[in-house]
């Protein structure tokens, strides 16, 4: 049984609109990630937090923001989707013993 | 070069042959990751490695931290066991700890 949540699972958007992608997770965790991964790719860190009101870019240079005002909470936001941001994304969370929850994922595609 | 590198990339076999999927990485690690992607995209954690050995079922994850490198094993091998699978190591400790990907072995199990 899934404890991280993400909606949608899949997501076909014009160009130009703004979408928020959702990450809910039940375990508490402090640690929550985004990861970005194009097909036949690695995945690739855009985003992550280490508690509530704490946000940091990843390795990924991503036009997407977060935001973390709940600990369980943790959704991705694009103010204007463009075809590049076409691509699968992922959200994860940590326990302090550095074991990570991956949640479905939502594909992404923007026309 | 990537730090992390899986091989082979693609992997066919038949009902109940014996597995075995390699990752070498090039940093200094704090732990090693083995995660399986099925094609609807989400991710299951199936290892964390520090040191040695560690079996769950029919699949068997090793780690040599001296050679940089680590294997995942399955016996009997199964068609439900055909997915991506994702080496990723865990590099630094504490906040500053991040995962670095390998680009994943996709593995066909036929009858």
């Amino acid at each position: 049984e899934a404890d991280i949540y993400q909606t949608p699972r899949y997501l076909v958007i014009g160009t130009g609109k703004k979408i928020t992608l959702e990450c809910s997770q039940t375990m508490g965790h402090d640690k929550m990630y985004w990861y970005q991964q194009d097909p036949g790719m690695e995945l690739h860190l855009i985003h992550y937090s280490y508690g509530v009101n704490s946000t940091e870019k990843g390795d990924l240079s991503s036009e997407s923001t977060v935001s973390r005002i709940r600990t369980e909470h943790f959704p991705l936001t694009l103010e204007s989707a463009r075809p590049s941001h076409t691509s699968q994304y992922l959200c994860a969370s940590s326990d302090s013993g550095y074991g990570y929850t991956f949640g479905s994922g939502t594909r992404l595609t923007v026309v | 070069k990537n730090e992390v590198e899986q091989s082979p990339q693609n992997l066919t076999a038949q009902e109940g042959e014996f597995i075995t999927i390699n990752c070498s990485y090039s940093v200094g690690i704090s732990a090693l990751h083995w995660l399986q992607q099925h094609p609807g995209g989400g991710i299951v954690s199936l290892f964390m490695l520090s040191s040695g050995k560690k079996k769950h079922g029919r699949l068997i994850a090793t780690i040599n931290i001296q050679e940089k490198h680590s294997s995942l094993h399955i016996t009997a091998s199964h068609p439900r066991d055909s997915a991506v699978y994702i080496c990723a190591v865990r590099v630094g400790t504490g906040t500053a700890s991040k995962l670095t990907f390998g680009t994943g072995t996709r593995l066909q199990v036929t009858l």
